[in-house]
This record gives C-alpha cells, structure tokens and sequence, in this order.
C-alpha cells in the first residue's frame, strides 16, 4: 500500500540554523500539507500546497517557513532560522483530491537546541 | 473558522470493555469529519471518515462513528476494546470549500489507557 515518507525522522539543530524536512507524497497525490505537533499538544495546520502553489496557510505559517516542490516527488518544508519553540513534530501529508482525506506520513521530530 | 472539543483528555477502558470517545466540533455548514489514531512515535492513521450520505460510518480496526447533525457531534466507539488500541485518538474538521487544499482542524486528542 503507497504510504508518504518523511525525511529524516529526527533533526537536531542549533537555533538561528536552517532546516530543510523532506516528504514524498504518495505518488498520485496532488495536494499536499505540512502541521505540527508540539510535545504533547494537538496537531495544527501549517500549510497546504496545490498547482505548484500555495493554497492556504495559517497564522503560524510565517515568514521563517517556506515550501516547495522541487521535483516531481518531494515536497519540502524550510525553516530559515530556527527557533526554540520550533521543536515539534513535523508531519507531511497528502490527498488525491480536495475532499480533505489526507494521509499523513510518520513525522519528523525536530529538536532545536 | 471550524473548531473541534474532545472533552475527555485521558480516558480509562478494562480490556473487551466497550468505548465511546466525545467528539464535538463548530463549523457553519456540514463539515468533513475523520477520527484518527496516533500510536506513540508514531504518525497519524486515518479510522474512518464522514462525507455524506449514512450518518453511521465504519471504519478500520472496529471503531465506528455517528454523525449527529443536531448535536454537532461525532462520537467514536467500539464495542469491545482490545489492549492495542491504546493509542492517542483525534477528532478532525475539514471545510467544504469547493476547491483548494484545506488544513484539517484537529481537537486536542483523547488518551486511551486499557486496563487489563
């Protein structure tokens, strides 16, 4: 069964550095989403992405966040200089249409220092 | 904006016990629904959704879930409860907007223990 993977499942950095988290959506998808999870909080949207551009974003999809899909498969969330309160679970997820079914990939747990 | 209540933070459940988690959610139209469940270190997977049509829905694992319109609510259950479904569990709000790729809004989860 397709499934979306994430890359690496954890990151540790230095605050102020840049990251960069890797996904691969599943390969028919064509919307694709990041959330967060901060340590034992709920799950919040950050950004959603169709068309080979943005569709929607929330409040805490700021300036320091970007995304793109560089290539036909990897769909990727930059973080230009990270915070403390950066740290968190990063999912990736993906649908086959606006229906908002999405699924989502095993995470990336980001650790800023 | 839609918002999602689970009331329950933990609940406690004897093992072949029968389940039923809250679900409560505000959006100005029908919205999409979806229960998820989150193993530890794990990501998220997909129980069962809500579209249209039966207000009953089936999903993986045993769970279903009924949609009740007057009630704004959404509630998950199973009959009987086996030790692996404990797990952290989410209710989430899509909005039908027609187009475009929406963010899920997701409660802040309800913590399944089983008890033997």
């Amino acid at each position: 069964e397709p499934e979306v993977t994430q890359t690496p499942s954890h990151q540790v950095t230095q605050m102020g550095q840049e990251v960069i988290l890797r996904c691969v959506p599943i390969s028919n998808h064509l919307y694709f989403y990041w959330y967060r999870q901060i340590l034992g909080q709920k799950v919040e949207f950050l950004v959603s992405f169709y068309n080979n551009e943005i569709s929607e974003k929330s409040e805490i999809f700021d300036d320091q966040f970007s995304v793109e899909r560089p290539d036909g498969s990897n769909f990727t969330l930059k973080i230009r200089s990270t915070k403390l309160e950066d740290s968190a679970m990063y999912f990736c997820a993906s649908g086959q249409d606006s229906y908002n079914e999405q699924f989502f990939g095993p995470g990336t747990r980001l650790t800023v220092l | 904006a839609q918002s999602v209540t689970q009331p329950d933070i933990h609940i406690t459940v004897s093992e072949g016990a029968s389940l039923e988690l809250r679900c409560n959610y505000s959006y100005g139209a029908t919205p999409y629904l979806f229960w998820y469940v989150q193993s530890p270190g794990q990501g998220l997977q997909l129980l069962l959704k809500y579209f249209s049509g039966d207000t009953l829905v089936q999903g993986i694992k045993g769970f279903e879930a009924e949609f009740k319109r007057s009630q704004s609510s959404f509630n998950l259950r199973k009959p009987s409860v086996h030790w692996s479904d404990a797990a952290e569990y989410f209710c989430a709000v899509g909005a039908r907007s027609g187009g475009g790729a929406d963010g899920l809004t997701f409660g802040k989860g309800t913590h399944l223990i089983i008890q033997p």
